[in-house]
């Protein structure tokens, strides 16, 4: 089955500092790869997704990229505020399959 | 417009004893998926609906557990003889399907957190 890899694990940047998350995984079919962002005590957030016909999207400070050939996807987050601390979390699933596989998560902190 | 809805949000109970959650989706959306969070982990993919028809469930779902959608709408999720390793957040999912629907957004409720003692 799938598998997704998420690092780094913990990820510490100043105030207005960039933030970049990335992920690979395994399996060539999948095709859509969003991204959620989870604060204590509330369930995940969809944040930005990505489906494989592109290569890029961005939605104000916060952009994604997929690499399909190497099978890795990014999250980059410009301009970090103090509200960015949360978990983030990638995901992927594969036409067919309905399932998100999701990987281990970013805990991101933004010292202000 | 109110999201996904899940209670009760916090469930204490012993080993051995039945619990059973509900989740309430998106109004207009017509699947509904379970998840399992332990701490520290990503969430992990239990079962989903598209309306009323339980259409995959994961290896992670014993006979333990049950899940059901009687009339496409809210679903309710069942775990007989509670184990302490069934300790972790129970989330809900709901998402979109159509023929003009390709992909996937599936948005999650707020959870329901379960401690086994």
């Amino acid at each position: 089955g799938e598998n997704v890899e998420q690092h780094p694990s913990t990820l510490s940047v100043q105030e207005g500092d960039s933030a970049v998350i990335k992920c690979t995984y395994s399996d060539s079919a999948s095709n859509y790869f969003p991204w959620y962002k989870q604060e204590l005590g509330k369930g995940p957030q969809l944040i930005i997704d990505i489906r494989s016909n592109v290569g890029e999207k961005k939605d104000q400070r916060i952009a994604v990229t997929l690499n399909k050939t190497a099978k890795h996807f990014s999250l980059h987050i410009t301009e970090t505020q103090p509200e960015d601390s949360a978990v983030y979390f990638c995901a992927a699933s594969k036409a067919g399959r309905r399932a998100l596989t999701f990987g281990s998560g970013t805990r991101l902190q933004v010292q202000p | 417009d109110t999201g996904v809805s899940q209670d009760p949000r916090h469930k204490i109970t012993k080993r051995g004893q039945n619990v059973t959650f509900r989740c309430d989706p998106i109004s207009e959306h017509n699947r509904l998926y379970w998840y399992r969070q332990t701490l520290g982990q990503g969430p992990e993919f239990l079962t989903y609906f598209q309306n009323e028809a339980q259409l995959e469930k994961s290896r992670l779902l014993s006979d333990r557990f049950s899940a059901e959608r009687p009339k496409g709408s809210f679903s309710t999720l069942e775990i007989q003889r509670t184990e302490q390793g069934d300790s972790a957040m129970y989330l809900c999912a709901s998402s979109l399907a159509g023929a003009s629907v390709t992909y996937n957004e599936q948005f999650f409720g707020p959870g329901t957190r379960l401690t086994v003692l």
